[in-house]
């Protein structure tokens, strides 16, 4: 069975700074991947998403993300982080085959400081 | 127009009240969803329309009834709920059924908070 892991529940980073959040997935072939941010009571916007090709996939407000077939790993990346960028990120995941729900990780909440 | 529409965004009902949730699309798109997402948790699947037609029922309690009138709009019937139902309801579209055709991605709207007292 397909499992996606957010390793980090909370993570902090200064305004300006970098920010990299953590996604493993679990799944015997190559994935579809996808980046969802929420902000507060708020519905689910994609940012990113990865089906096939470059590995390095660009996204909406200036994230990026890297598929590393070798690690499993889907990490979401920003080079400089705004105060609006506070949020929950959720990185998931569906077959690339047959029909299959979004299996979604569990989430990593932004928090951004002054 | 990438957008999906809910309504209302917040409601407070009893127990004993009937009460149904709107969501609109005007993408095209013929698979539509309820999610169902308590606080810091993520989206829960309930329901999947494909086609207009009801094509997966996450083992979802009767008190939750979906509707599917036409291509554009999925509405969803709440009867007799719990304080445990209290949660973020969310309607999501896509182009297709997740994974029967590819780069499909799921485009969802911003909730509607429900509150059963």
């Amino acid at each position: 069975a397909q499992s996606v892991t957010q390793p980090d529940i909370h993570i902090t980073v200064s305004e300006g700074a970098s920010l990299e959040l953590r996604c493993n997935y679990s799944y015997g072939a190559t994935p579809y991947l996808f980046w969802y941010v929420q902000s507060p009571g708020q519905g689910l916007q994609l940012l990113l998403k990865y089906f096939s090709g470059d590995t390095l996939v660009q996204g909406i407000k200036g994230f990026e993300a890297e598929f590393k077939r070798s690690q499993s790993s889907f990490n979401l990346r920003k080079p400089s982080v705004h105060w609006s960028d506070a949020a929950e990120y959720f990185c998931a995941l569906k077959r690339n085959t047959g029909f299959q729900k979004l299996v979604f990780g569990t989430g990593t909440r932004l928090l951004v400081s002054p | 127009d990438t957008e999906v529409t809910q309504t209302p965004k917040h409601l407070v009902m009893g127990m004993t009240n009937k009460k149904s949730l709107k969501c609109e699309q005007h993408m095209g798109h013929r698979a539509m969803y309820w999610y169902k997402q308590k606080a810091k948790k993520p989206p829960e699947l309930m329901f999947v329309y494909s086609y207009e037609k009801l094509s997966i029922n996450e083992s979802v309690p009767s008190r939750f009834s979906p509707e599917c009138p036409n291509s554009s709009l999925l509405n969803l019937h709440l009867h007799a709920l719990q304080p445990e139902d209290s949660a973020l309801y969310l309607c999501a579209s896509s182009q297709d059924q997740l994974g029967r055709t590819m780069n499909t991605e799921a485009f969802f709207g911003q909730g509607t908070r429900l509150t059963v007292v």
